[in-house]
C-alpha cells in the first residue's frame, strides 16, 4: 500500500508565477490536510479538505491561495503570483476519517527566485 | 486549545535511553498525547499515542501520570538514525478538529 504521494518534489518558480503543488492520498483515505513549513520553523496548518468540500481553511493566506480534492484525482494547492515568501516546503497528509493518525508525504519544496 | 512546551534541543550518544517530557498544563478531558518524528527533508512520521499512564509500541514507550498534565516519550537504546526533530501535540483524538498543531519540537541530537 503505497504512503502519500507528493509531486513534485522540488518545485522552481519566479515570482508572479503560479504553483501547483499535488497530493495523492493513501488509499482509501478521503481526508487531506496541507501543512506549510517555513525554513527554521515548526509545520503550519493551513487547510483540511474531504473529497469535493473544503472543511477548515483558517490556516491558508486569504489571497493567492486556494486547495481543491476533486472527486476523482488528487489534491491540488494552487499559489497564483507566487512571491518570495511563500518559499517553504508544503507538506500533504491524508487520514481515513477524521479521528485516524495523519500520514506524511514527503512534501514539495518550493523555491521562488 | 492546549499548549505544548518541550526542550529545544537534546544531546544523547548510542545506546543510551532518551526521554523527552513534554508539559501540557492545559490538556483537555478529551485530548490525546501524540508524538511526532520528523527528519531532515522529510514529513512528520506518527510514532506513538496516548491518553494516559502507559502506551508502548515496537519504536517507543509514552508515559503520561495521573494528572496528564505532562507526558514523556522514551526511546530505547537510540542509534544514530533516531537524530531528528520529536514534536509533541495534544488534542481530541490526537488533532484539534483536523488541526495538528505542531510546537517548535525537540531536535535530538545522538552522537557515536
Amino acid at each position: 500500500n503505497a504512503g502519500v504521494m507528493q509531486n513534485p518534489r522540488h518545485l522552481v518558480r519566479r515570482r508572479g508565477q503560479e504553483a501547483r503543488l499535488r497530493c495523492s492520498p493513501m488509499k482509501g483515505h478521503s481526508h487531506v490536510y496541507w501543512y506549510r513549513q517555513l525554513p527554521e520553523e515548526g509545520l503550519k496548518f493551513m487547510v483540511y479538505l474531504q473529497k469535493e468540500n473544503i472543511i477548515d481553511e483558517s490556516g491558508m493566506p486569504k489571497e493567492r491561495f486556494s486547495a481543491e480534492f476533486p472527486k476523482e484525482g488528487p489534491s491540488i494547492l494552487r499559489i497564483q503570483q507566487v512571491v518570495r515568501g511563500d518559499s517553504a516546503a508544503y507538506f500533504c497528509a491524508s487520514s481515513p476519517s477524521l479521528t485516524d493518525t495523519q500520514y506524511f508525504g514527503p512534501g514539495t519544496r518550493l523555491t521562488v527566485l | 486549545l492546549a499548549k505544548t512546551t518541550q526542550p529545544i534541543s537534546m544531546d544523547s550518544y548510542e545506546g543510551q535511553e532518551v526521554n523527552i517530557t513534554c508539559s501540557h498544563n492545559n490538556i483537555a478531558t478529551n485530548d490525546y498525547i501524540t508524538w511526532y518524528q520528523q527528519f531532515p527533508s522529510q514529513g512528520p512520521r506518527f510514532i506513538i499515542q496516548g491518553y494516559k499512564t502507559k502506551v508502548t509500541n515496537e519504536v517507543a514507550s509514552l508515559f503520561i501520570p495521573a494528572d496528564r498534565k505532562s507526558s514523556t516519550l522514551s526511546l530505547p537504546r537510540v542509534s544514530l538514525s533516531d537524530t531528528a526533530v520529536y514534536y509533541c501535540l495534544v488534542g481530541e483524538a490526537g488533532n484539534q478538529g483536523g488541526k495538528l498543531i505542531f510546537g517548535q519540537g525537540t531536535e535530538l541530537s545522538v552522537k557515536p
